[in-house]
């Protein structure tokens, strides 16, 4: 199993333009996040499904998209990028139905730059 | 105050000690807690969950004080390999299960 992959590892923006980050994960997980992580400030949540078909917001959504194209695949869409959405993002899923615990498991990471 | 706070560090401490990390949480309600750990730059992992009996894992032991609402991971007989950032995570349950991660406290072991 791959677990979560995400793509692409690396990318630089100019402001203004827009990009769809891609994740994936083949754990058959119900619920998948997007998260942003920035220094002093911790994982912040941007927006998770918690099964194919819906989305919700998280703490800071704005100026992102998502779309949960599947089960498997949860994309995330900066249309008009700005510079303070520089930041290292991470997908994550999980399955809260397992009675055992609420582990996340994480992709390794974009880390985006915008100019 | 933050939903969920860490002391950043750094704890830089020699092979073979003993180290502890302490937590807190504003949410009396929180359901559930874990501490991942987080490799420079790379995703985090879970370490281990903490249960309200308390809970250990060969040289980790994590423990939940809810009267205090704080949590605590303790590392016995550091290992270079310990050093690493470690992320306190607090589930607070809800219509989404709303997990708040704390921004992490750097550990370094030195040699």
């Amino acid at each position: 199993n791959a677990g979560v992959t995400q793509t692409p590892k690396f990318q630089v923006l100019k402001t203004g333009q827009s990009m769809t980050l891609q994740c994936a994960q083949d754990m058959n997980h119900n619920s998948m996040y997007w998260y942003r992580q920035d220094p002093g400030m911790g994982l912040r949540l941007i927006y998770y499904s918690a099964s194919e078909g819906t989305t919700d917001k998280g703490e800071v959504p704005n100026g992102y998209n998502v779309s949960r194209l599947n089960k498997r695949e949860f994309s995330l869409r900066l249309e008009s990028a700005a510079p303070s959405q520089t930041s290292v993002y991470f997908c994550a899923s999980s399955d809260p139905d397992r009675p055992s615990s609420y582990e996340q498991y994480f992709g390794p990471g974009t880390r985006l730059t915008v100019t | 105050r933050k939903e969920v706070e860490q002391d950043p560090g750094p704890f830089n401490v020699p092979e073979g000690a003993t180290v502890a990390f302490n937590c807190t949480y504003s949410n009396s309600a929180s359901q559930s807690f874990f501490w991942y750990r987080q490799d420079c730059r790379k995703e985090p992992k879970l370490l281990m969950s903490v249960y309200s009996s308390g809970n250990e894992d060969g040289r980790f032991t994590a423990q939940l004080n809810r009267a205090s609402q704080y949590i605590s991971l303790l590392i016995r007989d550091s290992k270079l390999s310990d050093s690493a950032t470690y992320l306190c995570v607090v589930n607070e349950g809800g219509g989404y299960q709303k997990v708040t991660f704390g921004t992490g406290t750097k550990l370094q072991v030195i040699p």
